[in-house]
């Protein structure tokens, strides 16, 4: 089992829709959630990060997290062409040792359609 | 205020050569970190530096070596390329001295070829 997993996509949204991509995650002990956008040829950029149980909006963004679940997810309301890029998932997880290191999933490949 | 810095943007080796990917961050950021990004693969750590002075293995370190210069810089090197080290490459800082604990701001990459 992957530590996080992602759907690779490409997840196909109209223009104005709603684009939900979704995050699970193997350390039940995880404590910090983040979602990066990387446009094609780009580096990631931070869009949001969540700690705790529950919905966490920043403009058109709404994280999701549910630990119990061990899932997280990130919604995007009024979806915009310019939305369209790979968003990634990552989750600080626990490793032997008592360190930890921040995981990042493969990514979901978004594409906004006019 | 620059961010995350890297050179080159692009270079093409031979296999045998080797190189220095050189990375500089402005924000007196503790920790810095080596990715590198495969198609399918995601991205993988090579190497982090906790704070100046450490570094510790990631992920995928065979083939690479780095230096944490001072707390600005972190350079990658290849001593002897390989065309399984074709890829991109991403350098990335974080406030926190204790690696891989907090939010990570990434420099715009280098494009590896190797032949």
């Amino acid at each position: 089992q992957k530590e996080v997993e992602q759907n690779s996509g490409p997840l196909s949204v109209p223009e104005g829709a709603i684009a939900s991509l979704n995050c699970t995650y193997s350390d039940r002990g995880s404590q910090s959630f983040f979602w990066y956008r990387q446009y094609s040829g780009k580096s990631p950029e931070l869009i949001m990060s969540i700690y705790s149980n529950g919905d966490k909006e920043d403009g058109r963004f709404t994280a999701q997290l549910n630990k119990a679940s061990q899932y997280v997810s990130l919604l995007i309301r009024d979806s915009q062409p310019s939305d369209s890029a790979t968003y990634l998932c990552a989750v600080i997880l626990t490793v032997e040792g008592g360190g930890n290191k921040l995981t990042f999933g493969t990514g979901t490949q978004l594409k906004v359609e006019l | 205020n620059a961010g995350v810095t890297q050179t080159p943007k692009f270079q093409v080796l031979k296999t045998g050569q080797s190189m220095t990917l050189q990375c500089a961050q402005d924000m007196n950021h503790n920790s810095m970190y080596w990715y590198r990004q495969d198609p399918g693969m995601g991205l993988r750590l090579i190497y982090y530096s906790a704070s100046e002075g450490t570094t510790d293995k990631g992920e995928v370190p065979n083939g690479y070596n780095v230096s944490r210069l001072n707390k600005r810089e972190f350079s990658l090197r290849l001593e002897s390329a390989a065309p399984s080290q074709t890829s991109v490459y991403f350098c990335a800082s974080s406030e926190y001295p204790r690696g891989g604990t907090d939010t990570q701001y990434f420099g715009p990459g280098t494009r590896l070829t190797v032949l």
